[in-house]
């Protein structure tokens, strides 16, 4: 276990809803990063944030906005909901700024289906 | 295209067979590069690093072509426990993010 935990585990929404999935980070890591993975494809970067500032971002439209808190756990928002948003989304915890992959440990993953 | 890309899959193997995986990446600046596993409806989990004087761990060996940029996972005397998605990633320097391949799926059979 990576001590990574992500809420909710499943989640089925309808077009134009808004969406909140949450991710608790390892203890002691500062820098949670999320991807979004759909069916047959790898994981994609949607943003990253340390130390509640966000720090990259991918090729992701403005409403996937994300926040995180002084106790470096981290929300991702999705606003307006399209089809095309049904995905596994992964978060990925890690101390300090991304040096190494085996510095980040993804958690469980929420799996978002939009109907 | 893709800044990574992967043999499409899916590869088939009996129990036993070697297996190879190629990955080739489209940044010549790309600085770090690993392969990762993961399992049906779980997430990925770091599998290796890949170096470019080649590295292995077990039945695995992973090696890397700067020149070509391509880098390539072999498992040897496949189990069944191998059966997963195998993902190609690279990290550039100074950028925070892991980029995947779309991973190729592999099943081995008894």
């Amino acid at each position: 276990e990576t001590g990574v935990t992500q809420s909710p585990t499943h989640l089925i929404k309808t077009r134009g809803q808004q969406v909140t999935l949450r991710c608790s980070s390892q203890s002691g890591h500062n820098t949670v990063s999320w991807y979004q993975q759909a069916l047959g494809q790898g994981p994609q970067f949607i943003f990253q944030y340390y130390r509640e500032e966000e720090n990259g971002r991918g090729n992701f439209p403005p409403r996937f906005s994300g926040l995180q808190f002084p106790n470096y756990s981290s929300e991702l928002n999705v606003n307006a909901l399209e089809l095309d948003d049904s995905a596994l989304y992964l978060c990925a915890s890690s101390s300090g700024l991304l040096r190494s992959a085996d510095t980040q440990y993804f958690g469980p993953g929420t799996r978002l289906t939009v109907l | 295209r893709k800044e990574v890309e992967q043999d499409p899959g899916p590869f088939n193997v009996p129990e036993g067979a070697t297996v190879a995986f190629n990955c080739t990446y489209s940044n010549s600046a790309s600085q770090s590069f690993f392969w990762y596993r993961q399992d049906c409806r779980k997430e990925p989990k770091l599998l290796m690093s890949v170096y470019s004087s080649g590295n292995e761990d077990g039945r695995f060996t992973a090696q890397l072509n700067r020149a070509s940029q391509y880098i390539s996972l072999l498992i040897r005397d496949s189990k069944l426990s191998d059966s997963a998605t195998y993902l190609c990633v690279v990290t550039h320097q100074g950028a925070q993010k892991l980029v995947f391949g779309q991973g190729t799926r592999l099943t081995i059979n008894p």
